[in-house]
């Protein structure tokens, strides 16, 4: 079956650009997906379409493909950004969905 | 702002069936694909299915042959069930919708903790 693979964690300090990477044989040709996940919450959407924000997400969250891997940039990482992260998108035939094992983004 | 309620039973035996419904309120039900996510505990998601207005259906291969997503348009809702549920089925469930315009999964509901013990 199709998977997308995740650092398990990234760290950085307050002010830093934090990348979070996900690879996946099927990314050239389907967009990727990332979403935020706190404690205790549902995931929230931070990047659709591989690059585009939605509304009400800060500027500092961008995203980027290239080949098989698509990248999260948090440029100038709050604390409030440590959460898990999850990237997200589609076998090569757009049957089914699936998600990236997730990241653990600290901020300290 | 769409928001998902949803509800069921918490607390199953093993080889009960897991029965979940979703209510859309506030936003359309056409243009969008209507899923089931899960989260074991301390563990990723895993997408469940979807379906559309239509009621076409997509499953995830590992869960095909227990899971069935049904849609009710006259009132909104759309539902999931899971047969023969097992201790692996222990998770939050979530519904969620993605949009057909590539939109993401831009809006979810609170989710619900299922327990299968005995």
């Amino acid at each position: 079956s199709y998977e997308l693979t995740q650092p398990p964690s990234v760290s950085v300090s307050p002010g830093q650009t934090a990348r979070i990477t996900c690879s996946g044989d099927a990314l050239p040709k389907q967009y990727a997906y990332w979403y935020q996940q706190k404690p205790g919450q549902a995931p929230v959407l931070v990047i659709y379409k591989d690059s585009e924000r939605p509304s009400g997400i800060p500027e500092r969250f961008s995203g980027s493909s290239s080949g098989t891997t698509v990248t999260l940039t948090i440029s100038g990482a709050q604390a409030e950004d440590e959460a898990d992260y999850y990237c997200q998108s589609a076998d090569s035939s757009d049957t089914y969905v699936v998600f990236g094992g997730g990241t653990k983004l600290t901020v300290l | 702002q769409v928001q998902l309620p949803q509800w069921g039973a918490g607390l199953l035996k093993p080889s009960e069936t897991l029965s979940l419904t979703c209510a859309v309120y506030g936003g359309s039900f056409s243009g969008y694909y209507w899923t089931w996510i899960r989260q074991p505990p301390g563990k990723g998601l895993e997408w469940i299915g979807e379906i559309n207005e239509s009621g076409t259906t997509n499953y995830n291969p590992s869960l095909k042959s227990r899971v069935t997503i049904s849609v009710d348009t006259s009132k909104i809702q759309f539902s999931l069930k899971l047969n023969s549920v097992t201790a692996a089925d222990t998770a939050v469930y979530y519904c969620s919708r993605f949009g057909a315009a590539g939109t993401g999964f831009d809006s979810w509901g609170q989710g619900t903790l299922v327990t299968v013990s005995s």
